[in-house]
């Protein structure tokens, strides 16, 4: 049973540039979380997808999108990179409604570095 | 912005000893969950103990909750080198959102 797969697991970008991360959920999960984790802190929400809409958002701006595809992977863009965006960016997955036990499964992560 | 706030930051004991972490929070809560963290990689669910629970176990795992002091609190007992990783508490809000706090980075010396 594969759990959450994250791609890639590390890349460098400048400032300005912008980065797609791509994720797999664990395999019947339907909904996708993405997270940023700066170092020293813990996980920050950024938004949440399901049925291939984003259903919540977190305190970011809007150079932060997302996607959602048919398969429920889902892909994390953000555009006009700046040196604060390096961070951990980590993916979560879980079932929606009755069968969602509360407990999200993490990918390993993305650490983007920005220059 | 980060709702709870673990307690102790960092943490040192030695092997079979016991490790207490607390967490306090802000808001109403569904419930709340701790996660562990290895080195900078992925997080991996722990324990949930609901809004309306006082009490769990899970293994060397005892989670406490006091919904009135909006505080909780994890005790891993008998501690194994192994053990060695950052701790997180989340507060489960509306639609599943999890907020998560700072973390305890707990060390255990063989």
């Amino acid at each position: 049973d594969a759990g959450v797969t994250q791609s890639p697991t590390h890349l460098i970008k400048t400032r300005g540039q912008q980065v797609t991360l791509r994720c797999s959920p664990k395999s019947g999960h339907d909904t996708v979380s993405w997270y940023q984790q700066a170092l020293g802190q813990g996980p920050q929400f950024i938004f949440q997808y399901y049925e291939e809409e984003e259903r919540q958002r977190g305190n970011f701006p809007d150079r932060f999108s997302g996607h959602q595809f048919p398969n429920y992977s889902s892909e994390l863009n953000v555009n006009a990179l700046l040196l604060g965006d390096s961070a951990l960016y980590l993916c979560a997955s879980r079932l929606a409604g009755v069968a969602n036990t509360g407990e999200l499964f993490f990918g390993e992560g993305s650490r983007l570095t920005v220059l | 912005s980060q709702q709870g706030e673990e307690d102790p930051q960092a943490l040192s004991i030695q092997e079979g000893e016991n490790a207490t972490m607390n967490c306090s929070y802000k808001t109403s809560i569904n419930n709340l969950q701790w996660y562990r963290q290895n080195s900078g990689r992925g997080l991996v669910h722990l324990i949930l103990i609901r809004s309306n629970e006082r009490e769990k176990h899970s293994g060397r795992l005892r989670v406490t909750l006091d919904t009135s002091k909006k505080s909780s609190s994890l005790l891993i007992t008998a501690s194994r080198a192994a053990d060695t990783a950052s701790y997180f508490c989340a507060t489960e809000e509306y639609g599943n959102k999890l907020v998560f706090g700072a973390g305890t980075i707990l060390r255990v010396k063989s």
